[in-house]
């Protein structure tokens, strides 16, 4: 089956610091990528919708110039949390599509910002 | 807009008992319907999904559910629950193709009493 992987898979860093998170398909190419986030005890909601080759799209009330995704190839899309703080901690998850299949879901990444 | 309802935020039955999780859809049309199993820190795993044809789906480690149009619901059901079944359930829909986003239900919190 399609995998999807994740990294880091945990990740703490200091108020004002970025972080990068990876997200890559392993045996797959995905012409686009998904990104959540997950508050504890609550349920995903999308963050953006990452295409190879193009900007990705932000859903509304999302910040772009904070969390910049790059989608660079057909199996690497990467989530970049920049001048992370407190509030910005979180369970990020992204998952991978084939055109016209389902997503296929990374394994998340658990961001703790101190 | 679509959206998706988990009326029951926790769940607890014994092993051995039988489990029915809920769901109930809003959409113009009739979406692909999914559930998604999330253990404690992991990403989602998929169990089972719909997208036409006999409305009653199996899925993996024992699930099934029932795409009922008249009542826009898209039911979880197990026989017989293991202990191993304590997890969270999300159910999520999209809007016609199945790579589209997905938008989650609230999720529901499955405890197993031994």
């Amino acid at each position: 089956g399609a995998v999807v992987s994740q990294h880091p898979s945990w990740v703490i860093c200091k108020s004002g610091t970025s972080v990068k998170i990876e997200c890559r398909s392993l045996d797959f190419q995905a012409t686009t990528m998904f990104w959540y986030r997950q508050f504890p005890k609550q349920s995903l909601m999308l963050m953006a919708t990452s295409n190879e080759g193009s900007k990705a799209t932000y859903e509304q009330g999302v910040e772009k110039d904070k969390f910049l995704i790059n989608h660079a190839s057909l199996t690497l899309s990467t989530l970049t949390v920049t001048s992370a703080h407190p509030e910005d901690s979180s369970f990020y998850i992204c998952s991978a599509r084939v055109v016209a299949l389902e997503q296929f879901f990374g394994p998340g990444t658990r961001l703790t910002v101190l | 807009a679509q959206s998706v309802t988990q009326p029951d935020i926790h769940i607890t039955v014994s092993e051995g008992a039988s489990l029915e999780l809920r769901c109930n859809y809003s959409y113009g049309a009739t979406p692909y319907l999914f559930w998604y199993v999330q253990s404690p820190g992991q990403g989602l795993q998929l169990l089972l999904k719909y997208f036409s044809g006999d409305t009653l789906v199996q899925g993996i480690k024992g699930f099934e559910a029932e795409f009922k149009r008249s009542q826009s619901s898209f039911n979880l059901r197990k026989p017989s629950v293991h202990w191993s079944d304590a997890a969270e359930y999300f159910c999520a829909v999209s809007p016609g193709n199945a790579g589209n986003m997905l938008t989650f239900g609230g999720g529901t919190r499955l405890m197993v009493k031994p």
